[in-house]
């Protein structure tokens, strides 16, 4: 079975470009992460969705980055424009959503985006 | 908020060593709780979790108990192996009331194995 798939890998940028982040889920997997990870950090959540619907958004700031789940399946993460402190892994998860209630079902992470901005 | 705090620093160790990696957590509720793994090149996965107070997570040699009374949730492995060096983060996710299933994760730890 084919795991979560991230492309492009690494992405180098000037300041105030756009640039764009492909992610696709397990196959099945209705709940769809990204997550932005900080170089000595952990990763910490930008967006959650449940199928194409956006459920919790609170940290993903809004008037640089949008992202979009269309038909539930594949999603993108967009900066518009990118800044220096932009700088980081950006990655994507997915999960079943089939535990949720019994302490949190498996999340499966794929290898990430690597965004330098210049 | 919710939040997971490890040991500073990264760690270096001898092929056979034990190891012990630190984690201590703070939530309102009961949380489960995760220990992730990332391998160079790769993405994060899954290494162990428990979902209550006193569950063992167990899974390659690795062990970490879920320690209410403590807060704490410590990875350790008897013998350590080259293969096992990585990045290695706890985690956390509070029992959702309404299906919120958002980990909060610690900064990592970076574990190197010596031959």
């Amino acid at each position: 079975e084919a795991g979560v798939v991230q492309s492009p890998r690494y992405k180098i940028i000037e300041k105030k470009q756009p640039v764009a982040f492909w992610c696709n889920p397990i196959s099945g997997h209705n709940t769809l992460y990204w997550y932005l990870q900080n170089l000595g950090q952990g990763p910490e959540l930008l967006i959650r969705y449940e199928n194409e619907e956006a459920v919790d958004d609170s940290q993903l700031p809004k008037d640089r980055f949008s992202a979009e789940r269309l038909k539930g399946v594949d999603s993108t993460l967009k900066i518009q424009p990118a800044e220096l402190g932009d700088s980081a892994v950006y990655l994507c998860a997915s999960s079943s959503g089939q535990g949720a209630i019994a302490g949190g079902d498996e999340q499966f992470f794929g290898p990430g985006t690597r965004l330098t901005v210049l | 908020g919710d939040s997971v705090t490890q040991m500073e620093g990264p760690v270096t160790l001898s092929e056979e060593a034990f190891l012990t990696i630190n984690c201590t957590y703070t939530a309102t509720g009961y949380p489960s709780l995760f220990w992730y793994v990332q391998y160079p090149g790769e993405g994060l996965q899954l290494l162990l979790k428990a979902t209550k107070a006193d569950d063992k997570g167990s899974n390659k040699g690795f062990e970490a108990t879920y320690r209410k009374e403590t807060t704490s949730f410590h990875l350790e492995k008897g013998s350590v192996q080259v293969s096992d060096s990585a990045v290695y983060f706890c985690a956390l996710s509070d029992v959702p009331d309404y299906g919120n299933n958002r980990l909060a994760f610690g900064k990592g730890n970076q574990v190197v194995v010596i031959p």
